[in-house]
């Protein structure tokens, strides 16, 4: 029963491909988010949606495009893939926005080859 | 800008030792802290939410503690099933600002 799920877990693939990762959450949440956890571990926040309205967009290029189709999902596409996305994706729900805790999927671990 | 930071960067233990860990931050109206902790492979697992200085939780071997300018996740009588990253994170508008981690090691 797990409570926010994401797939693929691990997505190798070649520059310049355009990829996907799904992420689902059963917890009636209303807050989605992806992070990006680089090579040093530091977890970074790169989107965040409120029942399907982006709230949260910090300065990442415009390859990557969330896309909410309703609150329960949260999906990341990215395009003409660059060595330098190779890292942890995750996702992440709360039940509102703020100070309010997260709770995390197992990631994606994305490699450019 | 709020920042977090976390010491030390990584932690070795003998099963039993106590020890503490530390998180400063700088943020304009502290609204929280959080403590994480990430296992290899795995999204963080959330701990413990801090709100006012002077506050205290607890959970089987830890102990997470907040004053105005930092936190301290005290871990008593570790065993190895306690290694893992701890992460702490403050909130910053709609978003978390998190620290760097401390990787645990406790050896038997």
């Amino acid at each position: 029963d797990t409570a926010v799920s994401q797939t693929p877990k691990y997505l190798v693939t070649q520059m310049g491909n355009d990829k996907s990762i799904k992420c689902e959450q059963n917890l009636g949440h209303d807050t989605m988010y992806w992070y990006k956890q680089d090579s040093k571990k530091f977890l970074k926040i790169m989107f965040s949606y409120n029942n399907k309205e982006l709230i949260i967009n910090e300065t990442v290029p415009n390859r990557f495009s969330p896309k909410s189709p309703d609150k329960a999902h949260l999906n990341l596409h990215i395009n003409s893939l660059e060595l330098g996305d190779s890292a942890v994706y995750f996702c992440a729900s709360s039940p509102g926005t703020g100070e309010q805790p997260q709770h995390f999927g197992d990631g994606t671990r994305l490699s450019i080859l | 800008e709020d920042q977090v930071t976390q010491s030390p960067e990584a932690l070795r233990l003998q099963e039993g030792e106590s020890s503490s860990l530390n998180c400063s931050y700088t943020v304009s109206g502290l609204r929280g802290l959080f403590w994480y902790r990430q296992d290899p492979g795995k999204g963080p697992e959330f701990l413990f939410t801090l709100y006012s200085a002077g506050e205290e939780k607890e959970k089987e071997r830890l102990k997470a503690t907040l004053t105005k300018k930092e936190s301290f996740l005290h871990i008593t009588a570790p065993k190895p099933e306690d290694s893992a990253t701890y992460l702490c994170a403050v909130p910053n508008t709609d978003k978390l600002i998190f620290g760097t981690g401390t990787r645990l090691q406790v050896f038997p």
